[in-house]
């Protein structure tokens, strides 16, 4: 079985700061790992992805996740917030075989104050 | 730039009746999820759909649920006998082929059961 665990509910950092969002998972064979961004009333958007390849993985909007094995981590950073960063992240695991479901942690809410 | 797509926006109900939520793909793609995400929850998966039958489904997805694709364009999930706990956004997704990753999300459809 796959999951994945998002520490903090949310996370408050002023515009400029660095954003450091947390996800561990848990997987019995090697995973794709994303990071989905939601804002309000929106659906999910693939910020970036996992797919073994490069650890050090870049996305959207300037944000950016490393993949650790040793750790079992896949966190994003981004250098420098920005006040239209404020949603919610998911983190999100699947197989690399089968028909490839994700499974979801349970979201982080970025907030920004200026 | 091709994106999913979800109609309706926002459903009410009345408990015990039936819905269908309607998606339509990304024309080029093979797969097919919903998941759902009830309020302040994280995203759960419903059911995967290829080559025109139920390939995965989660143990949320029971004999209420269907799901059905019923022309080269519209994918569909039905409730036969809504409850007030199926009230959540149903979010369609779909994957272009075996070795692609992405997963694109539709905007949601809000489901509101009184």
């Amino acid at each position: 079985a796959q999951s994945v665990t998002q520490l903090g509910s949310h996370v408050s950092v002023s515009e400029g700061a660095l954003v450091l969002l947390r996800c561990n998972y848990s997987s019995s064979v090697p995973p794709y790992l994303f990071w989905y961004v939601q804002y309000p009333n929106q659906g999910l958007q693939l910020l970036l992805k996992y797919t073994s390849a490069a650890t050090l993985v870049k996305g959207i909007n300037g944000f950016e996740a490393e993949f650790k094995k040793s750790e079992t981590s896949f966190h994003l950073t981004k250098p420098s917030a920005h006040m239209s960063d404020a949603a919610e992240y998911f983190c999100a695991v699947n197989r690399n075989t089968g028909f490839q479901k994700l499974v979801f942690g349970t979201g982080t809410r970025l907030l920004v104050s200026p | 730039e091709p994106e999913v797509t979800q109609t309706p926006s926002h459903q009410v109900t009345q408990m015990g009746q039936e819905v269908i939520l309607r998606c339509v793909p990304i024309s080029n793609h093979l797969y097919f999820y919903w998941y759902r995400q009830i309020l302040g929850q994280k995203v759960e998966f419903l059911v995967s759909f290829y080559n025109n039958e139920i390939s995965e489904k989660s143990e949320i997805f029971d004999d209420q649920f269907s799901v059905e694709r019923p022309d080269g364009s519209n994918f569909t999930l039905k409730i036969r006998s809504t409850k007030l706990e199926d009230s959540a956004m149903y979010f369609c997704a779909s994957r272009l082929r075996d070795y692609s990753y992405e997963q694109y999300f539709g905007p949601g459809t809000r489901l509101t059961v009184t």
